[in-house]
């Protein structure tokens, strides 16, 4: 069964440096998602992506943060220089062709930023 | 404004029993689609059961089913014969009108403990 596939499982960063989040979507799916989740809260939306542009964004989303489809397969979150509060998992998500258009998604990166 | 609430922090449940996790949910939009997604300790998000506003029957998964009250605005649910495998966090879901490129807006979350 196709899934959606995200490395690094686990990232340590030290704060000011840059972070690239990489996943890789469901074959056929068009629609593309980042959320977070801070340890013991809920799942937060980030950004969604469709036609190799940003179609939504949330207030968390500001100027640190940058997505991106290099090529066919691979969907990025880029965060220019991360903070303490930026650790947190990152999770990708992909919607296609389906009967309830739901979000598949990856097994996440935790990403912590020292 | 949308939003998702889930009023169950955490609950306890012996082994075999039916569960019912609680979650209520606002919207001014009439199209929108309900979810529910189970995270276990692992950390991954596994999807579970859909429910669409203009479903006409309530949502049906194998163990899993969505008692859908939509005059309430409710769409618990309902795990039938639980497993010691079923601890995990869960949370409901909505998307807002049902888009493709809509975001999902996400509940707290309940965390569910089998008792074996």
């Amino acid at each position: 069964e196709p899934e959606v596939t995200q490395t690094p499982s686990h990232q340590v960063t030290q704060m000011g440096q840059e972070v690239i989040l990489r996943c890789v979507p469901i074959s056929n799916h068009l629609y593309f998602y980042w959320y977070r989740q801070i340890l013991g809260q809920k799942v937060e939306f980030l950004v969604s992506f469709y036609n190799n542009e940003i179609s939504e964004k949330s207030e968390i989303f500001d100027d640190q943060f940058s997505v991106e489809r290099p090529d066919g397969s691979n969907f990025t979150l880029k965060i220019r220089s991360t903070k303490l509060e930026d650790s947190a998992m990152y999770f990708c998500a992909s919607s296609g062709p389906g009967a309830h258009n739901e979000q598949f998604f990856g097994p996440g990166t935790r990403l912590t930023v020292l | 404004a949308q939003k998702i609430t889930q009023t169950q922090p955490g609950m306890f449940v012996q082994e075999k029993e039916a569960v019912t996790l609680d979650c209520t949910y606002d919207t001014s939009d009439p199209s929108y689609g309900l979810f529910w997604y189970k995270q276990p300790s692992s950390g991954e998000m596994i999807f579970l059961i859909y429910q669409g506003s203009y479903d006409q029957q309530n949502a049906t998964e194998g163990r899993y089913s969505l008692n859908f009250q939509k005059a309430r605005k409710s769409a618990n649910l309902v795990i039938s014969a639980s497993q010691l495998g079923d601890s995990a966090m869960y949370f409901c879901a909505m998307k807002a009108p049902v888009n493709r490129d809509d975001k999902i807006i996400f509940g707290k979350g309940t965390r569910l403990h089998i008792l074996p």
